[in-house]
């Protein structure tokens, strides 16, 4: 069955940098796309963005662009997730979840979700 | 941004009610409306896409309306395992976003 299984929790300082990996399985990699969604502690779920698994065209909230990249390697079937200049508000719970492989593609939704990692910014 | 008002924030039922969730988004989305369940320590899980449509494997008591800016997501007979946070989602413009969530509780 399709699966994303997710890297171990993070512990950061503020201002380095964290990446985090997706590695999928149980389906063909390159017909899905990826998107990242982080929680914060006690709160709602934020879309950071997404990744053809195809192509690797991105699309980025302007909220993260320039701090964000998201990469896939298809020799691996793995996403990753780099979020850069990390602040405390940046501590949540990191969720990959499978999308469509186009931007345009429709409908759109997470249908297979990683089991989370937790990034933690702490001094 | 499209923000997506959820209603209520949270309820209180009980086994067998039924069970309704509002979500309003800011601006129109067509039908470009997801809705997820998420479990304490669990990562969400789709329950219907664009609006109406059922997704594999999860119970018919589950179902989606609306359109345009107003949806609704209604449990027809809430069950033991249904006591969780909902989320609506908008898919129609970047950046995606979410509602801010109904944790339906046991009465």
């Amino acid at each position: 069955q399709a699966q994303l299984v997710q890297s171990g929790a993070e512990v950061k300082q503020p201002g380095a940098s964290v990446k985090v990996s997706c590695k999928a399985s149980g389906y063909t990699f390159t017909t899905y796309g990826i998107s990242w969604v982080r929680q914060a502690p006690g709160q709602g779920l934020e879309w950071m963005g997404w990744i053809s698994s195809y192509n690797g065209d991105t699309h980025y909230p302007q909220k993260l662009q320039g701090r964000v990249t998201m990469t896939t390697d298809t020799s691996t079937t793995t996403a990753y997730m780099e979020l850069r200049s990390l602040r405390s508000d940046d501590t949540a719970i990191y969720y990959c979840a499978r999308a469509p492989l186009k931007w345009e593609d429709s409908p759109w939704a997470f249908d297979i979700w990683g089991q989370g990692t937790l990034v933690t910014v702490s001094s | 941004d499209i923000q997506m008002t959820q209603s209520p924030s949270s309820l209180s039922a009980s086994v067998g009610d039924r069970v309704t969730i509002t979500c309003r988004a800011s601006q129109t989305i067509s039908s470009f409306l997801n809705w997820y369940q998420q479990k304490p320590g669990k990562a969400p899980n789709l329950l219907i896409y664009a609006v109406s449509n059922l997704q594999s494997g999860v119970p018919p008591r589950f179902s989606g309306s609306g359109s345009g800016t107003d949806f609704t997501l209604t449990i027809s007979s809430l069950q033991p395992e249904d006591f969780a946070t909902y989320y609506c989602q908008q898919t129609s413009r970047n950046p995606l976003t979410f509602g801010g969530g109904t944790k339906v509780e046991i009465k």
